[in-house]
This record gives C-alpha cells, sequence and structure tokens, in this order.
C-alpha cells in the first residue's frame, strides 16, 4: 500500500523565521510530488510541484526533492502569520495510475 | 491555469432528502474528476473516481447506491447524497486534473453539507 507520511503539527514558528515541513513516501516509483496549503473551511490550493532530485524556488517557497531517500519538503522563508494553514502533500504514484495519495498533512502556525 | 468550480458552496437539508453537488471544469476537459470527503481536522479521503462517460470507481467502504456520482460529459461531474443523514454532514471537494498540465490536480472550492 503506497503510503505518504507527515507529521501532523502543529509546527509553530515566529514571524519571520524559516518553516519546515516534511513528506516521505512509501512508492520508490513515484514520479511527482505537489505541497498544497488548505486554510480551515476551505478546499486545496497548490503552492508547489516538482518532478526532479533538488530544489525548487518559487519566491518564498523552496521545495526539496530526495528520490533516494524517498523525502520531499517544503520550505517557507520569512513566514507570516497568513502562511498559518494545513499543508498537504501528494504524491502521484508510479504506473501513470494519476491517482495522488496525500499525506495527513501539517498544521503550521506562524505567530506574531 | 485550470479551474473548477464546485457548487455549491453549502448547503443545510434535511435529513431523508437528497442533495446534489457539481463539479465543473471552466477551461479545459477532465475525463476523471475525483470526490473527496474531509471531516473536521482529518485529512482528505478519496471516496470516487469519477470516469466521464463510464461508472465510477469506488472506494472501499463507500456506498456507490448513497452517493450518486455521474460524469456526463467531459467538464461536469454531478455527485449525489441520496437519503442524507446528519453523519453525512462534511466537507465534500472534487480535483480534476488538466492533461497534458504539469500543475497536476485542481481543487474545487469544496461544498459544505450539513444534515439536520
Amino acid at each position: 500500500q503506497k503510503e505518504v507520511e507527515q507529521n501532523s503539527g502543529p509546527l509553530s514558528v515566529p514571524e519571520g523565521a524559516i518553516a519546515s515541513l516534511n513528506c516521505t513516501y512509501s512508492d520508490r516509483g513515484s514520479q511527482s510530488f505537489f505541497w498544497y496549503r488548505q486554510y480551515s473551511g476551505k478546499s486545496p490550493e497548490l503552492i508547489m510541484f516538482i518532478y526532479s532530485n533538488g530544489d525548487k524556488e518559487d519566491g518564498r517557497f523552496t521545495a526539496q526533492l530526495n528520490k533516494a531517500s524517498q523525502y520531499v519538503s517544503l520550505l517557507i522563508r520569512d513566514s507570516q502569520p497568513s502562511d498559518s494553514a494545513t499543508y498537504l502533500c501528494a504524491v502521484y504514484a508510479s504506473g501513470g495510475s494519476y491517482i495522488p495519495t496525500f499525506g495527513r498533512g501539517t498544521s503550521l502556525i506562524v505567530h506574531p | 491555469g485550470a479551474v473548477v468550480s464546485q457548487h455549491p458552496s453549502w448547503v443545510i437539508c434535511k435529513s431523508g432528502t437528497s442533495v446534489k453537488i457539481e463539479c465543473r471544469s471552466l477551461d479545459f476537459q477532465a475525463t476523471t474528476m475525483f470526490w473527496y470527503r474531509q471531516f473536521p481536522k482529518q485529512s482528505l479521503m478519496l471516496m470516487a473516481t469519477s470516469n466521464e462517460g463510464s461508472k465510477a470507481t469506488y472506494e472501499q467502504g463507500v456506498e456507490k447506491d448513497k452517493f450518486l456520482i455521474n460524469h456526463a460529459s467531459l467538464t461536469l461531474s454531478t455527485l449525489t447524497v441520496t437519503s442524507a443523514h446528519p453523519e453525512d454532514s462534511s466537507f465534500y471537494i472534487c480535483s480534476a486534473r488538466a492533461q497534458n498540465r504539469e500543475e497536476g490536480y485542481t481543487f474545487g472550492s469544496g461544498t459544505r453539507l450539513t444534515v439536520v
């Protein structure tokens, strides 16, 4: 069974700090990795996606992928209170099924 | 980017009645759409995969006769909660993937269902 693991948190960081969110996955053949942000009572919205090993940066967000370690992370620089939300990691299984497996999400709290 | 429109955003209904939720892909064709349910402070739970022109594929434990899914066109999928009960109260979210777009799945805005 394909699994995606995330620490549920909450992860609490002060405003301006770097928030580091981690995700591990069990399917070694996974090819696509996505980070979604979900505010309470809202549906998830895409933050970043990454396919290749290494880092991918978009503004204050950096996704890091290490396929050998089956690990993907999201760094949020200069964290703001508005970043407080639940962050979902999603992994596309190998084999072209295109059905993502979601982690349970990590709750992030950025306090002023 | 790809846009998925979901309606209604919230609905309150009486026990025993049925509720229909619509999910439309606005600027792309979606041969496959997904329906999720999410209870408070819990993760997304995939209920079913909706396939255009064919029967939906339901996840284990999801009653197909209670959660009717219709995907009659490439841009519209509907979820009907039949004979709703208070335990069906939840946040229902659809998602779809635009082919050949690398951004993966786009979610609808979700429907908050309250059964009283």
